[in-house]
């Protein structure tokens, strides 16, 4: 079966703009989660969406937003972007979280300049 | 105190050598996973396990729920088994119910010829 995909793989965006991420889970999975991993902290964990609604959030600012489609497709938006929010930015599906196996997207590499 | 301590941080290490790392957590509930992450930023899940011993191919993983300690072993190993690899374990969430992936720092190791 078709694993995660992630759009767009690269991307780079200018201090003050936006941007948004596309994540598309493996077929059945009902949960979504988002990471940014960057080489000074790692891997930090952004949000969970189960089944449309947002389960869990991690300790980023009210910029970083996401939602999550009826078909499990999962959308993250990072609005007035910094040099700081350069980052690999993560998803991975599960059937229902963290406590089942997590199949990780190829990561999309935000810039900002 | 990191709530998820892995230990080496770097390991070299020669071809064919038996290899350990060892990874310790404060938090999080009764599973642990073990991530990959080869350079180009994929990551792919090893294993998933609550209790015991999981082995696959070369690879083995250990886990002690009471003592919060788990090890993963590569046997016979190669130069492709050059990665990161990183453990993570799900804690619990906020009211919305479910768990999220909290990560160690991660070992970076190398296998040399």
């Amino acid at each position: 079966k078709a694993g995660v995909t992630q759009t767009p793989r690269y991307l780079i965006k200018t201090r003050g703009q936006q941007v948004t991420l596309s994540c598309s889970p493996i077929s059945g999975h009902r949960s979504v989660s988002w990471y940014q991993q960057t080489p000074g902290q790692g891997l930090q964990f952004l949000f969970e969406y189960f089944s449309e609604t947002q389960r869990n959030k991690g300790n980023f600012p009210g910029r970083f937003s996401g939602r999550q489609f009826s078909n499990s497709r999962s959308e993250m938006n990072v609005s007035t972007l910094e040099l700081g929010d350069s980052a690999l930015y993560l998803c991975a599906s599960s059937l229902a979280g963290g406590l089942y196996e997590q199949y990780f997207g190829p990561g999309t590499r935000l810039t900002v300049t | 105190k990191n709530e998820v301590e892995q230990s080496p941080q770097n390991l070299t290490a020669q071809e064919g050598e038996f290899i350990t790392i060892n990874c310790s957590y404060s938090v999080g509930i009764s599973a642990l996973h073990w991530l990959q992450q080869h350079p180009g930023g994929g990551i792919v899940s090893l294993f998933m396990l609550s209790s015991g011993k999981k082995k696959h191919g070369r690879l083995i993983a250990t886990i002690n729920i009471q003592e919060k300690h788990s090890s993963l072993h590569i046997t016979a190993s190669h130069p492709r088994d050059s990665a990161v690899n990183i453990c993570a374990v799900p804690t619990p969430g906020g009211r919305g119910g479910g768990n999220k992936l909290t990560f160690g720092t991660g070992t970076q190791l190398k296998v040399e010829l």
